[in-house]
């Protein structure tokens, strides 16, 4: 059964620094993995989707890697801003039958600070 | 604005009445999908509908039900709500299978007492 994880659960940073967000999951044969951001009362909105062709996607600040063989996704964050404060979400699309599944960890809850 | 809109966004009940989360979206997508969010185990999904008339379950799909009788409502219903079915709700769409960005609604917050 996949399952996936998000450390650190919690981060708290000034504006201004680069971070690392990590996500991990158990099986490898993942059909796509895509970052999500969680704002309270908006609902979800897609950052990155990466195939598991590929190894890295790119957003304006934000940058998402893949390494399907290791079971591993970071997102980074450059240049980090208030405005970036949300719950970050990994999700991986496990099969691809149903591959609008997504399996979601519990999240990051970051906090930037000016 | 394409969208996902789901009502009603917030709900306190009773165990054992009925009630429908409606969800409806702009964008002609034929696929739809509820989730359900809860504090450490993350959004799981309930069921999900392929298209018109197609449906099957997800991973959570104990105590509700579903319907797809047009392209763009795809209803929740939980026919006798109980406790454990407290959570935030969400519905998503997207165009089709594979490399698909899902869209979802802003959530629909249910409390069963």
């Amino acid at each position: 059964k996949q399952e996936v994880t998000q450390i650190p659960a919690a981060l708290s940073v000034p504006e201004g620094e680069n971070l690392v967000l990590n996500c991990s999951f158990t099986d490898s044969a993942i059909y796509n993995l895509q970052w999500f951001r969680q704002d309270p009362g908006k609902g979800l909105t897609s950052l990155l989707l990466i195939q598991s062709s590929q190894r890295e996607q790119t957003s304006g600040r934000l940058n998402a890697s893949l390494d399907k063989s290791s079971g591993r996704s970071t997102l980074y964050i450059a240049a980090s801003q208030p405005g970036d404060s949300a719950t970050y979400l990994c999700a991986v699309s496990p099969s691809t039958y149903n591959t609008d599944k997504l399996i979601f960890g519990t999240g990051t809850r970051l906090q930037v600070f000016p | 604005e394409a969208q996902v809109t789901q009502n009603p966004r917030y709900l306190i009940t009773v165990t054992g009445k009925k009630l429908t989360v409606t969800c409806s979206q702009n964008m002609n997508h034929e696929y739809m999908s509820w989730y359900r969010q809860d504090p450490g185990l993350g959004l799981r999904q309930i069921y999900y509908s392929m298209n018109v008339e197609v449906t099957d379950k997800g991973d959570v799909p104990e105590g509700y039900k579903v319907s797809r009788k047009e392209k763009r409502n795809f209803p929740l219903i939980l026919e006798s709500p109980s406790p454990n079915q407290t959570s935030l709700y969400f519905c998503a769409s997207s165009s089709g299978m594979g490399a698909n960005v899902l869209t979802f609604g802003a959530g629909s917050r249910l409390t069963v007492l």
